[in-house]
């Protein structure tokens, strides 16, 4: 089955700087990429993502990037704010959607 | 238009036991996925449902079992509970699965003890 694996699991940033999430995945056949924003308590939402048919796709601040040759796409978080702070996941997805371990990000004022 | 919702919200269960949760989908979405949500491990896929039908499974025991009925609604069943089920179970359905965008219940929160 498809495999994700995130990096890294922990992540702290200033306030304003740029953040990146990368994520790597096994099988060739994942055709779509989302993202995923979990705030302490809450379900995750979806914030973005990507279809295998395009190299990358931007919202406001939020940046993803896929390279399908090298199965591998990134998550990039400009001006970072403090509510920015949460855990965020990656997945890949064939028939199903397969998830990385998430990332922890920290925004300090 | 109501979201996932998922019932009950939480439950302590003795090793053992057998447990059952109730996921009820965004009305119009006919696939289902579970996922069980541990600190350090992520989301991991337990199975996938659509139009009643298994499609996907992930790497879990047989005690993980589900259902998916006509009105799409599904339930997923843990039997002889271990102390190691302990975790947030989620959720998710979206119109065909797959990849389409999968919108998350709020999720059951199992203890077993």
């Amino acid at each position: 089955g498809e495999n994700v694996e995130q990096h890294p699991s922990t992540l702290s940033v200033q306030e304003g700087d740029s953040a990146v999430i990368k994520c790597t995945y096994s099988d060739s056949a994942s055709n779509y990429f989302p993202w995923y924003k979990q705030e302490l308590g809450k379900r995750p939402q979806l914030i973005i993502d990507i279809r295998s048919n395009v190299g990358e796709k931007k919202d406001q601040r939020i940046a993803v990037t896929l390279n399908k040759t090298a199965k591998h796409f990134s998550l990039h978080i400009t001006e970072t704010q403090p509510e920015d702070s949460a855990v965020y996941f990656c997945a890949a997805s064939g028939y199903a959607l397969n998830f990385g371990k998430g990332t922890s990000l920290l925004v300090t004022p | 238009k109501a979201g996932v919702t998922q019932t009950p919200r939480y439950l302590i269960k003795t090793r053992g036991q057998q447990v059952t949760l109730s996921c009820s989908p965004i009305s119009g979405h006919r696939s289902v996925s579970w996922y069980q949500q541990t600190p350090g491990q992520g989301l991991q896929f337990l199975f996938e449902y659509f139009s009643e039908t298994q499609r996907n499974k992930g790497n879990f025991p047989g005690r993980f079992s589900g259902r998916q009925f006509s009105n799409s609604r599904s339930e997923m069943n843990v039997s002889t509970l271990e102390l190691g089920d302990s975790a947030l179970y989620l959720c998710a359905s979206s119109w065909a699965g797959g990849n389409t965008e999968a919108f998350f219940g709020q999720g059951t929160r199992l203890t077993v003890v």
